[in-house]
């Protein structure tokens, strides 16, 4: 099936940096997602890309989706504290199976105050 | 908004036993699914339904049973619990309109432990 590689697998950052983190596949998605999953909840959607080359940002955060439709990136600008959680990328191509997410393995992100 | 509620939050069960975790949503939300994720391999699909009495198999589904009787609520059962079954839960859930989006909505989980 459909796999997403997902790097790297955890950071440990200090608060105020950059963070960058990315997912990659061997098949083409129509849609590119990230979830944010904060200690001990589910996932929460943070963005959500439509169109290959698309840039869109959420306050600090900045994500895009690759020109071939088999990658995307998400940025995190001046982390904080409350960053700290697993982040997930998602891909999808909604028909036969009724849109079903592929998710990555997750980047977990660790800040340092 | 209660929206996905999950239970029970945490379960030990022994080898052979069986149990059913509730999902439950307060949207009117067509589309439920549930996910397993276990530590280094991400979230990965069970089960999912598109609406009540219509129910299919996801990524992983041996172990496991769906039903979906009511638009609400969508239990998974395991039948004879096995240590490979250990793992942390999650329901969620997404309008059928809007699945197209990618944009579920996630229960905080549930923490699964088979001895």
């Amino acid at each position: 099936g459909q796999q997403l590689n997902q790097s790297p697998q955890s950071m440990f950052i200090q608060e105020g940096e950059d963070v960058s983190m990315n997912c990659t596949s061997s098949s083409i998605f129509n849609t590119w997602l990230w979830y944010k999953q904060d200690p001990g909840e589910g996932p929460v959607l943070l963005i959500a890309l439509y169109k290959a080359g698309e840039l869109t940002s959420n306050g600090r955060l900045t994500a895009q989706f690759g020109i071939t439709r088999k990658d995307s990136f998400l940025n995190i600008s001046a982390s904080i504290p409350s960053d700290v959680g697993i982040y997930f990328c998602a891909g999808q191509n909604y028909g036969g199976s009724q849109g079903n997410l592929i998710f990555g393995k997750g980047t977990k992100l660790s800040v340092k105050p | 908004n209660a929206g996905v509620t999950q239970t029970p939050k945490f379960q030990v069960l022994k080898t052979g036993q069986s149990m059913t975790l509730q999902c439950a949503q307060d949207m009117n939300h067509e589309y439920m699914s549930w996910y397993r994720q276990d530590p280094g391999m991400g979230l990965r699909l069970i089960h999912y339904s598109v609406g009540a009495g219509i129910t299919d198999q996801g990524e992983v589904p041996n172990g496991y049973n769906v039903s979906r009787s009511t638009t609400e609520d969508f239990p998974l059962r395991l039948l004879s619990a096995a240590p490979s079954q250990t793992s942390v839960y999650f329901c969620a859930s997404s309008y059928r309109g809007r699945v197209a989006t990618g944009e579920l909505f996630f229960g905080e989980g549930s923490r699964l432990t088979v001895l």
